[in-house]
């Protein structure tokens, strides 16, 4: 169990159009989950996290006008990529967090989706 | 802030032992993840520890020591697929990692 899936899995684009991403817990209820971004020969970083119903929160650096997030439900949150340009050109990781109350190894709590690699041109 | 730091490369041979360390300064610790990634993919869980002293889980373990705030992954019996990124996650959700290890394994 436990499985996050994330579509598109490869996207390229020309600069200046935007571009979304779901990401979705396929058989758990997830009410967070997390935008990563990952450069090449890079860490994963942190952009923001969704919380089911409420506004996503952003970390420092981090547009919220450019990176729009979406929570609608337990099993959804979208990342769209709004005017994008070349720098933003990377690999964008969602990560979702099970309800507390079904969390059943305390290990691991925090799901990762496959990725979304975006090129913009 | 929280930082977790371990070294950029490794390399080591097929069949031997390596062991990735891993210091952090956290605000609050609840435990240190590991995570496995190949090129082009996604992180992979491999371990976690709560408390001090050892997991093991096959042919990976890891160790924790919360009043030296550090760990490490060890890998035995090292095998050409093992080269990858090694990253330590913490202390809770959302995850924060550390800059990574790339561990190549060489004939």
């Amino acid at each position: 169990g436990a499985v996050v899936s994330q579509h598109p899995s490869w996207v390229i684009c020309k600069s200046g159009t935007s571009v979304k991403i779901e990401c979705r817990s396929l058989d758990f209820q997830a009410t967070t989950m997390f935008w990563y971004r990952q450069f090449p020969k890079q860490s994963l970083m942190l952009m923001a996290t969704s919380n089911e119903g409420s506004k996503a929160t952003y970390e420092q650096g981090v547009e919220k006008d450019k990176f729009l997030i979406n929570h609608a439900s337990l099993t959804l949150s979208t990342l769209t990529v709004t005017s994008a340009h070349p720098e933003d050109s990377s690999f964008y990781i969602c990560s979702a967090r099970r309800r507390a109350t079904e969390i059943k190894r305390v290990q691991e709590t925090q799901y990762f989706g496959p990725g979304t690699r975006l090129l913009v041109l | 802030g929280q930082s977790l730091e371990q070294p950029s490369e490794v390399t080591a041979v097929e069949g031997a032992i390596v062991q990735i360390n891993c210091t952090y300064q956290t605000s609050g610790f609840y435990g240190l993840s590991w995570y496995q990634q190949h090129d082009g993919g996604a992180p992979t869980f491999l371990s976690y520890n709560a408390l001090d002293g050892l997991e093991e889980t096959g042919r990976f373990s890891s160790f924790l020591s919360r009043s030296d705030s550090y760990g490490y992954l060890l890998l035995q019996e090292l095998q050409m697929k093992d080269s990858a990124s090694y990253f330590c996650a913490g202390p809770n959700t959302p995850l924060v990692f550390g800059k990574g290890t790339r561990l190549s394994v060489i004939a």
